[in-house]
């Protein structure tokens, strides 16, 4: 069984550091590309990055440009998103997602909560 | 690259069908567009539904179905049953914003 577990979320305030994990399971780690997507409360999705299988190629959304880093380590089937500079904007579940090729997330994550307030 | 726009909101009775709308979607790779759409009930994870604008995965009920013409897709949901109010999110491979804003389906 496929399984996405996100931890590491929790309360900062701005400007603080948040370094968000996704333990995989239940299938192939490496064969596949990541991604981070986050919804602001009562908001749509946004898509946030995304790490090739390999870890040497990552996309972000402008506005965590310079801010966050994806990574990912094979070895132990776990992908991560380090948060610097958090913003109140940054507000957000930040979900873990399967990518099966051309931006489709088949498998999600339970979503790990980021508050960023004073 | 347009964003993509979806109504907030749509409707309908139990048995009856309701058809979703994505505009904005833009021709890439060949010709071939990569649309997805995704349900999300409250406080839960978005579920995969569609993909590659008419695929279903595994385990999701024939009841949903998805197409597209031009620069719109469109997901359908037909036999409405109360399980399906949900938030439903298009997706699309080159948009310059990957999810459309949602539509909040609501049964009857």
């Amino acid at each position: 069984e496929v399984q996405l577990v996100e931890s590491g979320g929790g309360l900062v305030q701005p400007g603080g550091s948040l370094r968000l994990s996704c333990a995989a399971s239940g299938f192939p780690f490496t064969n596949y590309w990541m991604n981070w997507v986050r919804q602001a409360p009562g908001k749509g999705l946004e898509w946030v990055a995304n790490i090739n299988i390999d870890g040497n190629e990552k996309n972000l959304v402008d506005s965590v440009k310079g801010r966050f880093t994806i990574s990912r380590d094979n070895a132990k089937n776990s992908l991560f998103l380090q948060m610097n500079g958090l913003r109140v904007e940054d507000t957000a579940v930040y979900y873990c997602a399967r990518n099966i090729g051309f931006e489709t997330f088949d498998f999600w994550g339970q979503g790990t909560l980021v508050t960023v307030s004073s | 690259q347009s964003a993509l726009t979806q109504p907030p909101s749509a409707s309908g009775s139990p048995g009856q069908s309701v058809t979703i709308s994505c505009t904005g979607i833009s021709s890439d790779i060949g010709n071939y567009k990569y649309v997805s759409w995704y349900q999300q009930h409250p406080g839960k994870a978005p579920k995969l539904m569609i993909y590659e604008v008419t695929k279903r995965p595994s385990g999701v009920p024939d009841r949903f179905s998805g197409s597209e013409s031009g620069n719109t897709a469109s997901l359908t949901v037909s036999g409405l049953q109360a399980e399906d109010e949900a938030d439903y999110y298009c997706a699309a491979f080159g948009a310059s914003q990957l999810f459309g804003g949602g539509t909040k389906l609501t049964v009857l």
